[in-house]
C-alpha cells in the first residue's frame, strides 16, 4: 500500500524559503504512470494545488505561485521536495503531498493517496 | 482559471437520510471531476473520479453524476461517519491548473 509522509520545517520566517520533503513508501516514485503533487490548505480554508513533478522530471506549477515554486525529485531516496521562496503570512497552511493518477499519456487527474499533511507557519 | 463553486456551504441532514451536494464549474470540464471527503485533522480522501466512478473501497451509498459544468455527489443513506467536509476538484485544463471548490460542510441535523 502506497504511503506518503511529509517532513520539513514547521516555522519559517517571512521572506525566507519554505522547504518540505515527501517520502514515498510502498512503491517507487520512478515507476512511471503517476504525477507527484503538492497541495496546501490554509487554516479553516479550502485546498490549493501548488504543482507537480512526474517521472521524466517535468514540472507544472499553479500559475499564481509559479514564480516562487520549485518541485524536485530524488529517485535514490524515493522522495520529492517543495521549495517556496519569499514566503509571507499568506503561505501559512497545512501542506500535503499526493500522488496524481494518469488520465492520458501526458495528463494527470485526481489525487490518491495523500500524505497526512504538515503545518507550516510563517512568522517572525 | 476554472472556478469551482460548491453549494450549499453547509448542509444539515439527519442520519439515514439522503444528502445531495452540488458543484458547478465556470466552464466545461467534461467528466474530469473528482470528489473528496475531509474529516477534521485528516487529509482529504478520494471518493469519486471521472465524475461518477467510485474509488477503491468507497461504499456504494456514495454516487457521483454530471458532466460539463454541473455535478452532484449523492450520499444515499447518511451514516455517522459521513459527516465531514466535501470538496470537488477539476482536472480538465492543459497546461494543468487544478482547482478545487470551496467545500460543503455536511453536518448532523
Amino acid at each position: 500500500q502506497l504511503q506518503l509522509q511529509e517532513s520539513g520545517s514547521g516555522l519559517v520566517k517571512p521572506s525566507q524559503t519554505l522547504s518540505l520533503t515527501c517520502a514515498v513508501s510502498g512503491g517507487s516514485i520512478s515507476s512511471g504512470g503517476y504525477s507527484w503533487s503538492w497541495i496546501r490548505q490554509p487554516p479553516g480554508k479550502g485546498l490549493e494545488w501548488i504543482g507537480y513533478i512526474y517521472h521524466s522530471g517535468s514540472t507544472y506549477y499553479n500559475p499564481s505561485l509559479k514564480s516562487r515554486v520549485t518541485i524536485s525529485v530524488d529517485r535514490s531516496k524515493n522522495q520529492f521536495s517543495l521549495k517556496l521562496s519569499s514566503v509571507t503570512a499568506a503561505d501559512t497552511a497545512v501542506y500535503y503531498c499526493a500522488r496524481g493518477a494518469r488520465k492520458t499519456m501526458i495528463t494527470f487527474g485526481w489525487f490518491d493517496p495523500w500524505g497526512q499533511g504538515t503545518l507550516v507557519t510563517v512568522s517572525s | 482559471e476554472i472556478v469551482m463553486t460548491q453549494s450549499p456551504a453547509t448542509l444539515s441532514v439527519s442520519p439515514g437520510e439522503r444528502a445531495t451536494l452540488s458543484c458547478r464549474a465556470s466552464q466545461s470540464v467534461s467528466s474530469n471531476l473528482a470528489w473528496y471527503q475531509q474529516k477534521p485533522g485528516q487529509a482529504p480522501r478520494l471518493l469519486i473520479y471521472g465524475a461518477s466512478t467510485r474509488a477503491t473501497g468507497i461504499p456504494a451509498r456514495f454516487s457521483g453524476s454530471g458532466s460539463g459544468t454541473e455535478f452532484t455527489l449523492t450520499i444515499s443513506s447518511l451514516q455517522s461517519e459521513d459527516f465531514a467536509v466535501y470538496y470537488c476538484q477539476q482536472y480538465n485544463n492543459w497546461p494543468p491548473s487544478y482547482t478545487f471548490g470551496q467545500g460543503t460542510k455536511l453536518e448532523i441535523k
